[in-house]
């Protein structure tokens, strides 16, 4: 089975800090998502990728940096984290041509922002 | 643009009844697809459920299926005979686009299971 991974599972950071979250996948997809997870928002895409070192902004980019050097790795980055940007993140990858079956999700992040 | 509307926050179901999630949807596309997820607590997003703007036939996989409504613009799923383990959050997402199909998610419903 394909396995998407993020590394932490609950992550606290401090106001301003350069906060990194890695999402790794198994299975030589080429398009990988970041997702933000709010109570009452349901998932807003925050960045996609194509393929290695491609980058499309989604719904709600500002705040929010990619990066994608190795097919298998997608990292977002958060310049100066900021209280608002407190909430569940979500990484999903997904193989071209397989339509619409081919997502997989990873099992999200928590981040809390003090 | 598109738009998925869930305007049901929470439901309750007693175990072994059918239950019913709406979900409604707007988009300029012609060809699109409608999926759910299933979200339990421990975060996961579960694939459940899929159906193309194209299929005449309404989606079914197991004890979910699709009650697919084109002119109506609606993709309500229904999950028959309910299970305690089917108490998750559920999302109504749509995919569009040749190539990466990006996926809108509508706000989710919380749905409840009781003994």
């Amino acid at each position: 089975d394909v396995k998407v991974t993020q590394s932490s599972r609950y992550l606290v950071k401090r106001t301003g800090e350069k906060v990194f979250l890695e999402c790794v996948q198994d299975m030589d997809h080429e398009n990988m998502f970041w997702y933000r997870q709010d109570p009452g928002l349901g998932l807003r895409l925050i960045y996609f990728s194509y393929d290695v070192k491609m980058k499309e902004k989604g719904d709600i980019p500002e705040g929010y940096s990619v990066s994608r050097e190795k097919k298998e790795r997608f990292s977002l980055i958060l310049e100066s984290a900021s209280t608002n940007q407190t909430s569940m993140y979500l990484c999903a990858s997904r193989e071209i041509g397989t339509g619409p079956y081919g997502y997989t999700f990873g099992s999200g992040t928590r981040l809390t922002v003090v | 643009a598109q738009k998925i509307t869930q305007t049901q926050p929470g439901m309750f179901v007693q175990e072994k009844e059918a239950v019913t999630l709406d979900c409604t949807y707007d988009t300029s596309d012609p060809s699109y697809g409608l999926f759910w997820y299933k979200q339990p607590s421990s975060g996961e997003m579960i694939f459940l459920i899929y159906q193309g703007s194209y299929d005449q036939q309404n989606a079914t996989e197991g004890r979910y299926s699709l009650n697919f409504q084109k002119a109506r613009k609606s993709a309500n799923l229904v999950i028959s005979a309910s299970q305690l383990g089917d108490s998750a959050m559920y999302f109504c997402a749509m995919g569009s686009g040749a190539g990466s199909y990006q996926l809108t998610f509508g706000k989710g419903t919380k749905l409840s299971v009781i003994p």
